[in-house]
């Protein structure tokens, strides 16, 4: 999986729009880009993955930029309960690379 | 429909001791891959099992073992324990026709070695 930076933290009030942008400059043609969720005591969930431009769940929106080099996780008007760890992945689709690969995440924070 | 589940929920051993650790996949799903967890850190790949052999292994020693079953539930055996294996233990599990790099996770096991 190729490597990907985050912030370590951001903190954020209740109702706001998170936007968390994880860097992938050496990002493949074939890599696809996850982000999960983790919340304190629990393990890790996926949230979205997506290949380009954007995309969007019940849970976030993904936005891809032409060159792929960056994406952003935007978490739409947040509450107390949306503070957890969040992780950027980057994966090929067609490696034998069956692991994920965590880095540090970034810790979301949101306040009342 | 249950999801990934783990057991024990808790558990202290002492040095150089043996511990197995379980889990039950999620329905229909046939791949589990285990995670250690420091605190502070991201989950770190173990190795992963598919038709109860192991496809793949991360940067761990041979202290750590697995096995997976028919039914496709696993286990997670660490030998000869050392203070550094207190972790979280996590187990995921995936299906075929599941979105790339997809994986459910179970609640974990904490482990603490005194």
């Amino acid at each position: 999986l190729a490597k990907t930076t985050q912030p370590i933290s951001m903190d954020s009030y209740e109702g706001q729009e998170v936007n968390i942008t994880c860097s992938h400059n050496n990002i493949a043609t074939n890599d696809y880009i996850t982000w999960y969720q983790q919340f304190p005591s629990q393990g890790p969930r996926f949230i979205i993955q997506g290949y380009k431009t954007k995309v969007t769940n019940e849970v976030a929106s993904l936005f891809i930029p032409a060159d792929r080099k960056s994406s952003t996780l935007s978490l739409p008007r947040v509450s107390l309960s949306d503070t957890a760890v969040y992780y950027c992945l980057v994966g090929e689709e067609d490696s034998n690379d069956y692991k994920l690969s965590f880095g540090a995440g970034t810790t979301v924070t949101v306040r009342a | 429909d249950a999801g990934v589940t783990q057991s024990p929920t808790h558990l202290i051993k002492t040095r150089g001791q043996q511990v197995t650790l379980r889990c039950s996949p999620k329905s229909g799903h046939d791949t589990v891959s285990w995670y250690q967890q420091a605190l502070g850190q991201g989950p770190q790949f173990i190795f992963q099992y598919y038709e109860e052999e192991e496809r793949q292994r991360g940067n761990f020693p041979d202290r750590f073992s697995g096995h997976q079953f028919p039914n496709y539930s696993s286990e997670l055996n660490v030998n000869a324990l050392l203070l550094g294996d207190s972790a979280l233990y996590l187990c995921a599990s995936s299906f075929p026709e599941g979105q790339l790099y997809e994986q459910y996770f179970g609640p974990g096991t904490r482990l603490t070695v005194t």
